[in-house]
């Protein structure tokens, strides 16, 4: 069965670093999520990426936050200077093969993301 | 913002159906009632969906009133697998990203 994959599983990063937090989604699909989740929260919308370009995103996706899709497979989230408060575990996903969004997203097993 | 309810949490011994109900209190015609299922340290995962009356698969049916401000998610036979988080979402047919809520939290009791 496809599925999504991220890359890496767990990631510490010193405070002001910037990271990139890797994902290749499912082949034949068009859509593309970033999600976080705070440890014993709820899981929160970052941004949604379609057609090689951001479709909507939230507050919480501010001006240190990016998305790129460098390739035909990878899509990539880059925080350019990382807080304490980034700590968390961030998921991917994919969904949607037409030009009519998709009801149903896969996502990734996520990357834990420490900063110290 | 969640535009769903549902209850916090929900204790079931092994074996017992397990019945979760959301309100959707403010669903628009053209969104589609979901279900997903989020374990510990894991991605939530897609359960089922429906957009009214009653909808079954492998894992588990879903129940929608005629007017569709409510969901019933029914699990047949929980086992300690099912200890997960369970979220309704409203979904347009669009590219309307998913906005999880809190869920509610089962917890499967030997």
């Amino acid at each position: 069965e496809p599925e999504v994959t991220q890359t890496p599983s767990h990631q510490v990063t010193q405070m002001g670093q910037e990271v990139i937090l890797r994902c290749v989604p499912i082949s034949n699909h068009l859509y593309f999520y970033w999600y976080r989740q705070i440890l014993g929260q709820k899981v929160e919308f970052l941004v949604s990426f379609y057609n090689n370009e951001i479709s909507e995103k939230s507050e919480i996706f501010d001006d240190q936050f990016s998305v790129e899709r460098p390739d035909g497979s990878n899509f990539t989230l880059k925080i350019r200077s990382t807080k304490l408060e980034d700590s968390a575990m961030y998921f991917c996903a994919s969904g949607g093969t037409g030009d009519k969004g998709t009801t149903e997203a896969f996502f990734g097993q996520g990357t834990r993301l420490t900063v110290v | 913002l969640a535009k769903t309810t549902q209850p916090i949490s929900m204790d079931s011994y092994e074996g017992q159906e397990v019945n979760i109900t959301c309100s959707h209190n403010n669903i628009a015609t053209n969104d589609y009632i979901t279900w997903y299922q989020q374990f510990p340290s894991q991605g939530p995962r897609f359960i089922i969906q429906g957009y009214k009356t009653k909808v079954t698969n492998e894992v588990a049916s879903l129940f929608i009133p005629a007017d569709r401000k409510s969901s019933t998610l029914s699990l047949p036979r929980v086992s300690l697998s099912d200890t997960a988080v369970y979220y309704c979402l409203d979904i347009d047919s669009g590219n309307t990203p998913l906005v999880f809520g809190k869920g509610t939290r089962l917890s499967v009791i030997a």
